[in-house]
Order: C-alpha cells, then sequence, then structure tokens
C-alpha cells in the first residue's frame, strides 16, 4: 500500500502553544483529510482539503494542501487539553475513485 | 455525530470460529468501508462497498468477506477467526469514494 509519513510521531507541549505536524508521501494525492481520534473511539473528521494550495480553518485548527500535492500540513493554535489525542491525515491518490490511504498518527500531549 | 453505530463493540473469539461484525447507518450514504486498524499501521481497508450486493476488496481483504444486503448494512464475516485478525475494526461511510469519510466507533476483536 501506499506510504504516508506523519511527523512528529509524538509531541509533548505546554497548553497555549502552538502546534504543528505534517503528512508526506512520494505519489500525488488529489485529496487530503485530517481526523482526531480520542482512545476508544473512532476518529473524527477535522478537515477535508481537495485543491493544491487550499488553506482551510476549523476554528483553532488550520489545514494546509501542500503545493506540490505530496504533502498536507495541519496546525492547531493556543493548544488546550482537550487537544489531546492522535491526529491522521489521509490520502486520496491523484486518479480519482481510488481509496484512501492512512498515516499512522501523530500523538498529541498538552501538559496543563 | 454521523449516525454510525457497530456491533458489537468488543468480541472475544477462539481461533478457527466464525465471526461477524455488523455496522448501520442512518445517513442512507451510499459507500461503507470497513478497515483495521493495528499498532504501527494507519487505518487499512479490508472492503468496501459501493451500493447493495455491490463490493470490492481492500488492501487487506485475504481472510475477510463482507455482505450488504441493505443500504444501511455492511457486514463482515471472518470465515475461520486467526490471531493475526485481532484489531480493533472500524467501519466508515462516505457519499462518494472521492469524498470524506465519517467513522463508526469501532469494535475490538480479540482472536485467542
Amino acid at each position: 500500500g501506499q506510504q504516508l509519513n506523519q511527523s512528529p510521531q509524538s509531541m509533548f507541549i505546554q497548553e497555549g502553544e502552538d502546534v504543528s505536524m505534517n503528512c508526506t508521501s512520494s505519489s500525488i494525492f488529489n485529496t487530503w483529510l485530517w481526523y482526531k481520534q480520542d482512545p476508544g473511539e473512532g476518529p473524527v473528521l477535522l478537515i477535508a482539503l481537495y485543491k493544491a494550495g487550499e488553506l482551510t480553518s476549523n476554528g483553532r485548527l488550520t489545514a494546509q494542501f501542500g503545493i506540490t500535492r505530496k504533502d498536507s500540513f495541519l496546525n492547531i493554535s493556543a493548544s488546550i487539553p482537550s487537544d489531546v489525542g492522535i491526529y491522521f491525515c489521509a490520502g486520496q491518490l491523484g486518479h480519482t475513485g481510488n481509496q484512501f490511504y492512512f498515516g499512522t498518527g501523530t500523538s498529541l500531549t498538552v501538559i496543563p | 455525530d454521523a449516525g454510525i453505530t457497530q456491533s458489537p463493540r468488543h468480541k472475544v473469539t477462539e481461533t478457527g470460529t466464525p465471526v461477524t461484525l455488523r455496522c448501520h447507518q442512518t445517513e442512507n450514504h451510499r459507500y461503507m468501508y470497513w478497515y483495521r486498524q493495528d499498532p504501527g499501521h494507519g487505518l487499512r481497508l479490508i472492503h468496501y462497498s459501493y451500493g447493495v450486493k455491490d463490493t470490492d476488496k481492500g488492501e487487506v481483504s485475504d481472510g475477510y468477506s463482507v455482505s450488504r444486503s441493505k443500504t444501511e448494512d455492511f457486514l463482515l464475516t471472518l470465515e475461520s477467526a486467526t490471531s493475526s485478525q485481532t484489531s480493533v475494526y472500524f467501519c466508515a461511510i462516505s457519499l462518494g469514494l472521492d469524498y470524506e469519510q465519517y467513522f463508526g466507533p469501532g469494535t475490538r476483536l480479540t482472536v485467542t
């Protein structure tokens, strides 16, 4: 299957700090999705990106579709304790109708 | 929250026994998916369905079969469970292959 490399694998930050994480691939993707997963629950969709260069916000979250179409970035501003969880990216290859491939996740811990 | 339920939420079974997991949606989405989630791997697609009685294989379909006799229900069957099928299984739905996916709460399956 396709490799989606997420980094960092884990982050420990102080409450109030900003967070940046990214997802990269050697292949071109035409859609990027970002999810958050809490322990014992299913992933929850945060942001969907459909065009290269697209920048989309959802509250304190901002995600960007990389201009090369091989990467995507997620930023969280002014982190709060409820931001704790695992963040996954998912990408759909450059041909429509292909399945989505998922990254292995970034684990975020927010220290109050 | 998307109207997706999975049953059972937890199951322990013995090697060689058949197991069926159920996904039920109330959103009338055409596409339904089964994924498995394992440490060190992103979510991996097992099978998906694009309509009643219409299904296709994902990247890790060996040892699994699916059925969809109604729009709202998608069943995943392990004909003869093996320890390598111990995992957390997630169902997802979407309007189309190119659209964002919404996930259920998951089923934790342990094969002893």
